[in-house]
């Protein structure tokens, strides 16, 4: 199985509060992960990859951070959110080779 | 800087049509190229994964087909059906620089009964 579990699935949040999303995937052992943001009516945005634990490459500049503490889990973090954050959060994993990604059902955010 | 576009950005078809949705990407150096199905609310399923060495892949209805030359992709869907609506979107993973892939902003697509 190549499931991946994503949670919370909705989340509302004030301006200034942190944040914690956490992935964990199932199946083969050193996966490819990625967190992907998608704004109303656009398209996916990467924010993080990792290839490994403790490995984290960001995409976009923001205050927004994420953390590789075991092979299979992915946590995606702010400590202070802003209305700009609000979105849909994606987690995916590639598998080695051809990586091709496979999602989790996403973390819907909405911050007032 | 890779880019990927999708045109239409939404489509309305009756029952029955064949119809295709079209990808481009600005940089021809790709590893595979995936297209996926997002329903409303939900995470992204996967139709197709066409590798950079292939030309073209059939899953059912559907066939992906892929120029990498000229920076192009199609999904053709034989037969269109009511179930057949949702969002598509095409993914480009890079061939070199990471493990990163790019996504297009989507076909919506409306498929009437």
């Amino acid at each position: 199985s190549q499931t991946i579990h994503q949670w919370p699935a909705t989340l509302v949040q004030p301006v200034g509060s942190p944040l914690s999303l956490e992935c964990t995937v199932e199946g083969t052992s050193n996966p490819n992960l990625y967190w992907y943001r998608q704004a109303a009516g656009r398209g996916l945005q990467l924010l993080f990859y990792s290839v490994g634990i403790g490995q984290i490459s960001s995409e976009v500049p923001q205050n927004l951070s994420a953390s590789r503490p075991q092979d299979r889990q992915f946590i995606l973090s702010s400590k202070k959110l802003l209305l700009s954050d609000s979105g849909f959060y994606l987690c995916a994993r590639g598998t080695s080779g051809a990586n091709v990604l496979t999602f989790g059902a996403g973390s819907r955010l909405t911050v007032l | 800087k890779q880019e990927v576009t999708q045109i239409p950005a939404a489509l309305s078809v009756p029952e029955g049509e064949n119809l295709v949705l079209n990808c481009s990407f600005t940089d021809s150096a790709i590893y595979n190229l995936q297209w996926f199905r997002q329903d409303p609310g939900k995470g992204l399923t996967s139709l197709l994964l066409i590798q950079s060495s292939q030309r073209e892949q059939t899953s059912g209805r559907l066939n992906a087909s892929l120029d990498k030359s000229s920076g192009r992709s199609t999904l053709y869907i034989a037969a269109s059906q009511p179930g057949d609506s949702a969002t598509y979107l095409c993914a480009v993973r890079r061939n070199t620089g990471g493990f990163k892939t790019i996504f297009g902003a989507g076909t919506r697509l409306f498929v009437k009964a």
